[in-house]
């Protein structure tokens, strides 16, 4: 069955402590991994998709990862802004449909 | 003005009553999603359309039902609600046209099952 995994399920960083949540899959023939960024109370809001091993993507202080069996968001200098949960999601192996991690409640203090 | 909009944004209703959430998106995407998202379980797939004639079940349809009037409205109908339907629910897009399997959603429709 294929499976997303997120880690750590919360995360709290100081204001400019830089740090990396991880998004661990299994899915037979990956064809896209996808970021989302989600405000309490709201929809996910798109940020990246990676679908190939080494591949890199930035945002800000956002930077998404790829290898064959997990992805990163490394967060550098994180603002009070940055707080959000983030999800990430792979396709369901051979379908179009989305399955998704639980997600990392990332809290950055002042 | 916001590509998906979802109304109502807010919903209190009671045990056994028919309620009907709406999407529409201005997006021109053929393709539209029903999620739930529960503390916990992370968002779940309740229905999917990838185009008017076309409607799929999801993970969760059970007590469920969906309407795809057009190519930018996608109803999701609660035919007898129960509490254990009290959840976030959010509508999404993707087009086959553009990266077929990114989605972009709405801002959710909060629900209480009384």
């Amino acid at each position: 069955e294929d499976q997303v995994t997120q880690s750590p399920e919360a995360l709290r960083l100081q204001e400019g402590e830089s740090s990396s949540l991880n998004c661990s899959y299994t899915v037979s023939g990956l064809r896209g991994l996808f970021w989302y960024r989600q405000d309490p109370g709201k929809g996910p809001e798109f940020l990246f998709t990676l679908y190939s091993a080494g591949e890199e993507k930035e945002k800000e202080r956002l930077k998404a990862t790829l290898t064959k069996k997990e992805s990163f968001l490394h967060i550098t200098a994180p603002k009070p802004e940055d707080s959000a949960t983030y999800l990430c999601a792979v396709p369901q192996g051979g379908s179009e449909k989305l399955v998704f991690g639980k997600g990392t409640k990332l809290t950055v203090n002042p | 003005d916001a590509d998906v909009t979802q109304t109502p944004r807010n919903r209190i209703t009671k045990t056994g009553k028919r309620i009907m959430l709406e999407c529409s998106q201005t997006k021109g995407h053929d393709r539209m999603y029903w999620y739930r998202q529960d503390p916990g379980l992370g968002l779940r797939l309740i229905y999917y359309s990838f185009d008017v004639k076309d409607i799929n079940k999801g993970e969760i349809s059970d007590g469920y039902s969906v309407s795809r009037q057009a190519q930018a409205k996608f109803s999701l109908s609660l035919e007898s609600a129960i509490p254990n339907q009290t959840a976030l629910y959010f509508c999404a897009t993707s087009d086959l046209a553009e990266d077929q399997e990114t989605q972009y959603f709405g801002p959710g429709t909060r629900l209480l099952v009384l």
